[in-house]
């Protein structure tokens, strides 16, 4: 069964921590993407990578961290220094950086 | 980072009535992408535009690519609830410098 996984749903955090979201995708995509969507917003990139071990910064990657060293996994940390983490956070895949995404289920994260 | 504007935010429509969503840019887009989410999920892939001038259907949902690839439209004829949701349009530039923005949605009711 392919697609794309996200964990956890839901994720509590104090201020000051550092977490880290999980992305897993076996669709076998080269590229993979954060993104972030607060309510009634459209949604923002974090970061995106095109290849393994190779990826590039969105729009709002300040206080965001990433790492591809598996072409099927793309965890973003969420650092400290992330002033407004709370956010719902949706992970996504496409054969190519123009290529229809899939997105997983997203993951909601609350900070206090 | 820069979100590409839709119009309308928000649109209420009576079932079976009409509904057109607008996504414009300022620049030449390589193609564009238009997504749904529906209340509480994840946005899903619906279609991709590439050609200058192009129109794809699927049921009563017509796209529309501009001559000058620096607009689109989404139309749903004959409105269902099913189609209740957020449309978003996605610009995608790879000439030189890769660009992905997603617009910033229009969020769709629909009065039974």
């Amino acid at each position: 069964d392919g697609g794309i996984t996200q964990s956890p749903k839901y994720l509590f955090r104090k201020e000051g921590q550092n977490v880290t979201l999980s992305c897993e995708q076996n669709l076998n995509h080269d590229a993979m993407y954060w993104y972030r969507q607060d309510p009634g917003q459209g949604l923002r990139l974090i970061y995106y990578s095109q290849i393994v071990n190779d990826f590039q910064k969105g729009d709002i990657a300040e206080g965001y961290s990433v790492s591809r060293e598996k072409k099927e996994s793309f965890p973003l940390t969420v650092t400290s220094a992330q002033k407004n983490p709370t956010a719902f956070y949706l992970c996504a895949s496409s054969t190519t950086f123009t290529g229809e995404q899939y997105f997983g289920p997203g993951t909601r994260l609350t900070v206090t | 980072g820069q979100q590409v504007m839709q119009i309308p935010q928000y649109q209420h429509v009576q079932e079976g009535e009409d509904f057109t969503t607008y996504c414009n840019s300022s620049t030449t887009l390589s193609n564009i992408q238009w997504y749904k989410q529906r209340p509480g999920g994840h946005p899903v892939f619906l279609i991709q535009l590439v050609k200058s001038g192009e129109v794809k259907k699927q049921k009563r949902l017509t796209f529309q690519f501009g001559e000058a690839k620096k607009n689109s439209s989404l139309h749903i004829t004959a409105t269902q609830t099913t189609d209740v949701g957020t449309y978003f349009c996605v610009h995608i530039s790879n000439f030189g410098n890769e660009k992905l923005t997603f617009g910033t949605g229009t969020r769709l009711t629909i009065i039974p």
